[in-house]
């Protein structure tokens, strides 16, 4: 149980163009969600927490406009990263929370490339 | 938030117990100490977490000082594959967000 699917693994795109990523909890009902950014080398960032039914709440120099986050569901959230350029390239996870074990679940996350 | 501190790295002989040390001293009493890891380019995988007593599961076992203020998560006997970087976070209380600090890449060496 506790299955975090996110999707797709690997994307590359061309600078100027936007690209989704899902985040799915096959199992169990997520109300909150999270999305981090990991760089090589470097450590997970939280970037923003997703609020079903609500406006996702962004950490501190995350571009909300430039990161866009809905989560319509219970059971997805979707990250938008808009207009990309080169320096979003990085390692895009996301993570739910689980009554199973009362921690979070993690995405296998989304390696994207911006070309 | 509690911050955690964590050896840099560490290396351990496969089939050895590997103990991988924590600090939290400014950890309150109502937040748990949790513990994940990261194999290279995957998502963290949740190995164990514990509030106060010691806890075993069938990856890990969890010692928890009884000041709370460290922890050491003990991997029984270390493979190949248990090399990953190793997180040790403290949750609860007034915050629900998974805080990742640097963590300690664990090398299993043959």
């Amino acid at each position: 149980g506790a299955v975090v699917s996110q999707h797709p693994s690997r994307v590359i795109c061309k600078s100027g163009t936007s690209v989704k990523i899902e985040c799915r909890s096959l199992d169990f009902q997520a109300t909150t969600m999270f999305w981090y950014r990991q760089f090589p080398k470097q450590s997970l960032m939280l970037m923003a927490t997703s609020n079903e039914g609500s406006k996702a709440t962004y950490e501190q120099g995350v571009e909300k406009d430039k990161f866009l986050i809905n989560h319509a569901s219970l059971t997805l959230s979707t990250l938008t990263v808009t207009s990309a350029h080169p320096e979003d390239s990085s390692f895009y996870i996301c993570s739910a929370g689980s009554h199973l074990n009362y921690g979070y679940t993690f995405g296998s996350g989304t390696r994207l490339t911006v070309v | 938030d509690a911050k955690t501190t964590q050896p840099p790295s560490m290396d351990c002989a496969e089939g050895r117990a590997a103990n991988l040390p924590c600090n939290h001293s400014t950890i309150s009493g109502n937040e748990y100490v949790y513990w994940y890891r990261q194999i290279h380019s995957q998502g963290p995988q949740y190995i164990i977490h514990g509030l106060k007593n010691n806890e075993t599961n069938e990856m890990a076992s969890l010692i928890i000082t009884e000041d709370r203020k460290s922890s050491t998560l003990i991997l029984p006997h270390a493979t190949l594959r248990d090399t990953a970087v190793y997180y040790c976070i403290v949750l609860g209380g007034a915050t629900n967000k998974l805080i990742f600090g640097t963590g300690t890449l664990l090398a299993v060496q043959p």
